[in-house]
């Protein structure tokens, strides 16, 4: 079954306490996209990356890394988390030449930071 | 800079009373036009791209048609598992990695 797997689904930290949430996807797709949704502001784009190795910043980068070492795999890491990083975070797949449609988006995972 | 604004935020329909959700926007030269389905705790799910203004697509009772400066999904007859939060996104050429999302219209529609 195609899909992306993002973990954990809900994770509860401290401040400045670093964490990952890992997202993987199996459907061989060059791009990759971090995005986190707040109420009432939309879904807003982290960082994405077209292709391994290759990495760009979205609208709200800041506070956040990402690595694209394997095609499978884009890993959002925090490294010294904060109560404003406290979101719904989602990660989305497609193919190069659909990119954008980004058909297939993860399960999500519920960040609080307190 | 990419902008994307949705109305109205949420709307209210009874079963089978048709309605269109709009989608504004400003891009330095539209690559593509996305529409989006979410439900409440699941990630988007892709309908729609439109790619030229003109363009026209559909799929059982939604249809989403873009003219240069905004698109339209138009709901025939809903049901109300059509209920849900719509989203609108927009890639530019000059980007076309960069998605801007539009903050959504959610849909409620009443038996």
């Amino acid at each position: 079954e195609a899909q992306v797997t993002q973990n954990p689904r809900y994770l509860i930290t401290v401040t400045g306490k670093k964490l990952t949430v890992t997202c993987s996807q199996n459907m061989n797709h060059e791009y990759m996209s971090w995005y986190r949704q707040d109420p009432g502001l939309g879904l807003r784009q982290i960082y994405y990356s077209m292709n391994v190795e290759v990495t760009d910043k979205g609208d709200v980068p800041e506070g956040y890394k990402v690595s694209r070492k394997e095609k499978r795999n884009f890993p959002l890491i925090l490294e010294s988390p904060s109560p404003n990083q406290t979101s719904l975070y989602f990660c989305a797949s497609s193919s190069v030449k659909e990119m954008g449609t980004e058909a297939f988006f993860g399960q999500g995972t519920r960040l609080t930071v307190v | 800079e990419d902008q994307v604004t949705q109305s109205p935020e949420a709307l209210r329909l009874q079963e089978g009373e048709s309605s269109s959700l709009n989608c504004s926007y400003t891009v330095s030269g539209l690559r593509g036009l996305f529409w989006y389905r979410q439900d409440p705790g699941k990630g988007p799910e892709f309908l729609f791209t439109l790619y030229s203004a003109g363009e026209e697509k559909e799929k059982e009772r939604l249809k989403a048609t873009l003219t240069k400066k905004e698109s339209f999904l138009h709901i025939t007859a809903p049901k109300p598992e059509d209920s849900a939060t719509y989203l609108c996104a927009v890639q530019a050429w000059t980007n076309a990695g960069k998605s801007t999302f539009g903050d959504g219209t959610t849909l409620t529609v009443k038996p």
